[in-house]
Order: structure tokens, then C-alpha cells, then sequence
């Protein structure tokens, strides 16, 4: 089955200190692995996708097929990082989506 | 360029209410998509279509229809509202002949039903 897992629904973390947000993926065959975000009162958009391999605001993901994860990470988050992230995954023409990790940054 | 353009931002309708939300993009896109986005359920696919006259269903249709007559039209139709179905829908379109492949999303419609 097709499956994108997020298993945060809220994730806290200081000003400065690292963020990991956490997405798991099942999925028989190669996907493509994209991270969304959405802002307060702005359209989802995209943040970063695993085949262009860059960083983006800062964050960055690896693709872990191994482990079957596709992580976000930033090594020093700032206020206007919070925001929902949601983990996707599209294998034809059908995005899968995970449930969302919202990210807060505390002053 | 107005991107994907969704009406109307708000409605609250009475249960067995019917309803069009409406989905319109400029960008040529073949790809178009309608998400429901619930608290805690992340983002649900209703339908898809991969071209005009092709449409299919995602994960949660029961209660919605669609039709694509035109590349730049996806509306989504509700016939008989139910509570259940109070939720933010956005539609979205992508061009998987781009190399990017992402999705762009309207800005959203907040449904209720009560």
C-alpha cells in the first residue's frame, strides 16, 4: 500500500536549536519525495523535493531508501520556520500526502 | 497568471444542500486534484483528473462528483450535504511534462455543513 507517515502531529522546539521533522514512506517501487508547506493564511506550497537535492530556507531532506524515510531538517530554526509541513509522495500522477507535522518555534 | 483560482472562499450550507466549488487554472496544467484537509487527517485526495473528459477517484469520494470538460475547469460537486463533510478543500494542478513536477494549490474553501 501506498503510505506516507508523519508521525508528529506537533513538534515544539527553541529558536536556534535543530529541527528534525519525521516522514516515513511505503511505496512499491521509486517514488519521488517532496516536502509541502503552508504558512499562516497562505497557500501550500512547495519547499523542497528529494530528486534536486537542495536546500531550501535552510532545510534539507535525504532520501533513505534503505530506511525508507525522507526526514526534514534544519540545523538552527528560526520564528518564521512554524508553519504545517506535510510529506508527500507521487509514483505516476497521484500525490500521496502524510498527515502533517505542525512546527512550532518558540522566541 | 492567476495560477489556481478556487470559488468561494466560504460557505456554510444546511445538510442535503448541494453545492459547486469551483476550480480554475491558467497554466495548461493536465493534471488537476481535489484535497479535503482535516484537522489531525493531513490531506485526503477526493479526485483526479489526468485530462479533459478523464477523471478518477481518490481516497474519500463518497459524497462528491466531478467532471473535467475543459483543461482549465475542475469542479467539484456536493449533492446532498452532510456535517461529515465540513472541511477546507483545495484544489491543485501540476504539469508532470515539467521537470519539477509540484503541485500548485488554490487558496482554499471553508465548507461547513451544519
Amino acid at each position: 500500500a501506498q503510505r506516507v507517515t508523519q508521525p508528529e502531529k506537533l513538534l515544539s522546539v527553541f529558536k536556534g536549536a535543530p529541527v528534525e521533522l519525521k516522514c516515513n514512506y511505503s511505496y512499491s517501487g521509486s517514488p519521488e519525495l517532496f516536502w509541502y508547506v503552508q504558512y499562516s493564511r497562505q497557500r501550500l506550497q512547495l519547499l523542497l523535493r528529494h530528486i534536486s537535492r537542495e536546500s531550501i530556507k535552510g532545510f534539507t531532506a535525504d532520501l533513505n531508501k534503505g530506511e525508507t524515510s525522507f526526514h526534514l531538517k534544519k540545523p538552527f530554526a528560526q520564528e518564521e520556520d512554524s508553519a504545517m509541513y506535510y510529506c508527500a509522495l507521487t509514483g505516476t500522477y497521484k500525490y500521496i500526502f502524510g498527515t502533517g507535522t505542525r512546527l512550532k518555534v518558540l522566541a | 497568471n492567476a495560477g489556481v483560482t478556487q470559488t468561494p472562499k466560504f460557505r456554510i450550507l444546511k445538510i442535503g444542500q448541494s453545492m459547486t466549488l469551483q476550480c480554475t487554472q491558467d497554466m495548461n496544467h493536465n493534471y488537476m486534484y481535489w484535497y479535503r484537509q482535516d484537522p489531525g487527517m493531513g490531506l485526503k485526495l477526493i479526485y483526479y483528473s489526468v485530462g479533459a473528459g478523464i477523471t478518477d477517484k481518490g481516497e474519500v469520494p463518497n459524497g462528491y462528483n466531478v467532471s473535467r470538460s475543459t483543461t482549465e475547469d475542475f469542479p467539484l460537486r456536493l449533492e446532498l450535504a452532510a456535517p461529515s463533510q465540513t472541511s477546507v478543500y483545495f484544489c491543485a494542478s501540476s504539469d508532470l511534462r515539467d521537470s519539477n513536477e509540484k503541485l500548485f494549490f488554490g487558496s482554499g474553501t471553508q465548507l461547513s455543513v451544519l
